[in-house]
């Protein structure tokens, strides 16, 4: 099974709209981190945010805010505002396990493109 | 540097010959992680370093695949005998390993800019 799922492969949304950004993890590990990064057309993989599978809050960054549902393994990522240059790639990942540092799986990915 | 550094930024090889990617990670990480990116994909694990322990090579293709870090920093990726399938991006990432008391420590990645190889 997939680790990680991000069914939508692209995405469209209108400058100074919200978007949100689907993803659902599989795992059976009680402890696990999930990442949000944005990917422009120049390649480098920007981290956005972090949610601990223990953090009983939804994190924030900015505009950016990870709407985590344990229960149903989401992890959606909410992009507020939506600007031009938030049009990019972006990769859900998941860390599994506490010390397991070498354990992180990425999703397809979803491509957003912002409309003028 | 300030991020993490890859080199060179673009590669053009032919069919059968060796290259060699190199990743100088952020100062002061502990981990270093290479992954492949197909054309539209998302990244693939290749092999992930930490410290002084032996690397988790578990992600790498084929033996025509290897990497070292030597010193605990910079990282030389080899491909030798290149494919036109070997043809990616190459991304290296770099963490500061935290085991402190938080229950799950954030451990997170920070990316180069990637080394986009062409094998003709």
């Amino acid at each position: 099974a997939q680790k990680i799922t991000q069914t939508q492969p692209g995405m469209f949304v209108q400058e100074k709209e919200a978007v949100t950004l689907d993803c659902t993890y599989d795992t059976s590990d009680q402890s696990y981190g999930l990442f949000w990064y944005k990917q422009p057309s120049s390649g480098e993989m920007i981290f956005l945010i972090y949610q601990g599978s223990y953090d009983e809050q939804n994190a924030t960054e900015g505009r950016y805010s990870l709407n985590f549902q344990k229960a149903r393994k989401s992890a959606n990522l909410v992009i507020s505002a939506s600007q031009l240059g938030d049009s990019a790639m972006y990769f859900c990942a998941m860390r599994e396990g506490q010390y397991n540092f070498n354990k992180f799986y990425f999703g397809s990915g979803t491509k957003l493109n912002v409309k003028p | 540097g300030a991020g993490v550094s890859q080199s060179p930024s673009n590669k053009v090889t032919e069919k059968g010959k060796d290259v060699e990617l190199r990743c100088d990670p952020i100062s002061g990480h502990t981990a270093l992680y290479w992954y492949r990116q197909s054309l539209g994909q998302g990244l693939e694990f290749l092999i992930y370093f930490q410290g002084n322990s032996a690397p988790d090579k578990s992600g790498l293709p084929s033996d025509r695949f290897s990497a070292e870090r030597t010193g605990g920093s910079v990282s030389t990726l080899t491909i030798q005998r290149t494919q036109q399938e070997d043809s990616a991006v190459y991304l290296c990432a770099s963490s500061l390993v935290v085991t402190g008391p938080s229950l799950l420590a954030k451990n997170i990645q920070y990316f180069g800019a990637g080394t986009r190889l062409s094998v003709l």
